[in-house]
């Protein structure tokens, strides 16, 4: 257990619907990260926030928005779902330098 | 962050030591070198990371040459359990910003 949360599980929905993701971080931990993994691929950088504010964007979709809130929970927004977008929504999140990464189990999610 | 290249894919039996290299021809000199393991449908697990010549760890050792232009993830006497992809990440101790995982090594241990 890597003391990162995610929920939900796994998600189905259908195209054009809107979903939140999310993450609670390891204790003490200020940064969280974002990543998407569609089947058999690689793991593809989203979003980088440290202590609420945005650090660095990646290969993010305009229809995909995140923040982290005060308690540093985040929430990944997406919207105008389209079936590419079934995938793996990983968070990770670490203490301040990023130096080492702690993954969450994951949400599926699967758009129909 | 400095691009990485490792073998996609690699076979090992059960027990002999495995050797996976990653070149990073274009390492900064604040970037360390950090290995990830995912087993499918789960999030990455962080094995090991170094900056320069030898580390090791109770899981595995990373060998960096002088040059730090490539390294090697060395894992003792592989199990079955260790079928899994290995991820060579090269960056910034002061901040991972932009991260870049690649596409990995596939290991996939033979009984």
């Amino acid at each position: 257990d890597s003391g990162v949360t995610q929920t939900p599980k796994h998600l189905i929905t259908a195209t054009g619907q809107r979903v939140t993701l999310r993450c609670s971080p390891r204790s003490g931990d200020l940064s969280v990260y974002w990543y998407q993994q569609s089947l058999d691929q690689g793991l593809q950088f989203l979003i980088h926030y440290y202590n609420g504010e945005e650090r660095a964007k990646g290969n993010i979709l305009e229809r995909f928005s995140a923040q982290q809130f005060p308690d540093l929970h985040s929430e990944l927004n997406l919207s105008s779902l389209e079936l590419g977008d079934s995938a793996l929504y990983f968070c990770a999140s670490s203490v301040a330098d990023g130096r080492r990464q702690f993954f969450g189990p994951g949400t599926r999610l699967t758009v129909l | 962050l400095a691009k990485t290249t490792q073998p996609i894919s690699m076979d090992s039996y059960e027990g002999q030591e495995v050797n996976i290299t990653c070149s990073h021809n274009n390492i900064a000199t604040n970037d360390y070198i950090t290995w990830y393991q995912q087993f499918p449908s789960q999030g990455p697990r962080f094995i090991i990371q170094g900056y320069k010549t030898k580390v090791t760890n109770e899981v595995a050792s990373l060998f960096i040459p002088a040059d730090r232009k490539s390294s090697t993830l060395s894992l003792p006497r592989v199990s079955l359990s260790d079928t899994a992809v290995y991820y060579c990440l090269v960056g910034d101790v002061g901040g991972y910003q932009k991260v870049t995982f690649g596409t990995g090594t596939k290991l996939q241990v033979i009984p």
